[in-house]
């Protein structure tokens, strides 16, 4: 079975500052991992994902993500954030030969100015 | 390329209706899935077509059903609407691989009375 813990259920950071979304999966086969982005009253959109090779995973709007198997974690990171990063984000994990994804709870992210 | 695109994007309706979604999917997609959103929570899994079959289903009763049509366009089928319904539908397109993502549609928002 898979599942994935977003440590955070909210994280309040002023602009320009950076910031350090957390994700935890577990899973006893191989996975891929993805960060989804939510804006309110939108669907998903997809910031980055790992399937394979370098464990330093770079996305859209200058978000990047680290794969660490030995921890089991997926943590997303960006080193600036701006008041248009203000969003709900999730972590996600596919794995073995499942057809699904499964979601954490979410992370709301607000920048302050 | 065309998106993932759903219809409509809210609905009301009363306890005990019947209610149908519709997802057109990214073109070159053979593969959808739905998902349910509650109000502050990640997406759950409902169930996935492949070539017009289930081939996915997550913990959902039989009231929910659905069909995958042969331009890969989808339908979600709740019957007996109870109001923990109440959610935001999201239909999720891709390619029938495992290292591939998913593209997610905006939503249909259904209100449940």
């Amino acid at each position: 079975a898979q599942s994935v813990t977003q440590l955070d259920s909210q994280v309040p950071v002023f602009e320009e500052a950076p910031v350090e979304l957390r994700c935890n999966y577990s899973s006893s086969v191989s996975v891929y991992l993805f960060w989804y982005v939510q804006y309110p009253n939108q669907g998903l959109q997809l910031l980055l994902k790992y399937l394979s090779g370098s464990t330093l995973v770079k996305g859209i709007n200058g978000f990047e993500a680290e794969f660490n198997k030995s921890q089991t974690s997926f943590h997303l990171r960006k080193p600036s954030v701006h008041i248009s990063d203000t969003a709900e984000y999730f972590c996600a994990v596919r794995s073995g030969s499942a057809r699904q994804l499964t979601f954490g709870s979410g992370t709301q992210l607000t920048v302050l100015p | 390329e065309t998106g993932v695109t759903q219809s409509p994007t809210h609905l009301i309706k009363t306890r005990g209706q019947q209610v149908t979604l519709r997802c057109s999917s990214q073109s070159g997609h053979n593969t959808v899935s739905w998902y349910q959103q509650a109000l502050g929570q990640g997406p759950q899994f409902i169930f996935q077509y492949y070539r017009e079959e289930e081939n996915g289903r997550g913990n959902f009763p039989p009231r929910f059903s659905g069909l995958q049509f042969p331009n890969y366009s989808s339908e979600l089928n709740v019957n007996a609407l109870e109001l923990d319904d109440s959610a935001l539908y999201l239909c999720a397109s891709s390619l029938d691989r495992i290292n591939y993502g998913y593209t997610f549609g905006s939503g249909t928002r259904l209100t449940v009375v």
